[in-house]
């Protein structure tokens, strides 16, 4: 049974801090989803990863993938209010379709002024 | 290009009694996966809809069911609703025609169950 693992599931940084969430699975994939949600919201999409090595970077926010350790970063660069939400990271349960997707419990990330 | 869509967005129901949830994909998509979130089992897999077609399925038991129409619509169904069974559920479109690579999500239609 595939397992997704991240950490930590709380963080409260300060603005202009660095920080890296990190999601752990236990399967083979080559893909991984990251999704931000903010509170009673949907999810949105940041991230698709489709490859080892695949480093992907939007705004403040930069994802990796190494499918070798099964292992996928989310790098923080000089955090800002606006990222507070919850992050979630995603593996495909059969490698090439997304439509059945296991879940981290989420990192809640609070950025304080 | 719309979003998908989720009907109705806030549902109050009495256990026992049953509901249906609607999901419009993206226009072009084929692909609807149902989600249940939870703050305590965080978001868990129901089931994945492919061209009409159950593809995927979660542990659940069988009180939730789905289906799909010809136009891609799908809907879900709860029967005999418990307390347990308050949640967010969340649909998730994707395209492609067999191979899906990103899932859209719905803004979700949050249940309780009273």
């Amino acid at each position: 049974e595939l397992k997704v693992e991240q950490n930590p599931l709380f963080l409260s940084m300060q603005e202009g801090k660095n920080y890296t969430i990190y999601c752990n699975y236990s399967t083979t994939s080559d893909r991984l989803y990251w999704y931000r949600q903010d509170p009673g919201k949907s999810l949105e999409s940041l991230f698709v990863l489709l490859s080892n090595g695949a480093v992907k970077q939007e705004g403040r926010l930069m994802a990796s993938l190494d499918t070798k350790a099964r292992l996928s970063t989310l790098h923080i660069t000089a955090a800002v209010h606006d990222l507070s939400a919850t992050y979630f990271c995603a593996v495909p349960t059969y490698n090439t379709n997304a439509g059945k997707s296991t879940f981290g419990d989420g990192t809640t990330l609070t950025v304080k002024p | 290009k719309a979003g998908v869509t989720q009907t109705p967005r806030y549902l109050i129901k009495t256990r026992g009694q049953q509901v249906t949830l609607s999901c419009s994909p993206i226009s072009g998509h084929r692909s609807v996966s149902w989600y249940q979130q939870t703050p305590g089992q965080g978001l868990q897999f129901l089931f994945e809809y492919f061209s009409e077609t159950q593809r995927n399925k979660g542990n659940f038991p069988g009180r939730f069911s789905g289906r799909q129409f010809s136009n891609s619509r799908s809907e879900m169904n709860v029967s005999t609703l418990e307390l347990g069974d308050s949640a967010l559920y969340l649909c998730a479109s994707s395209g492609g025609t067999g191979v899906t690579y990103e899932q859209y999500f719905g803004p979700g239609t949050r249940l309780t169950v009273t």
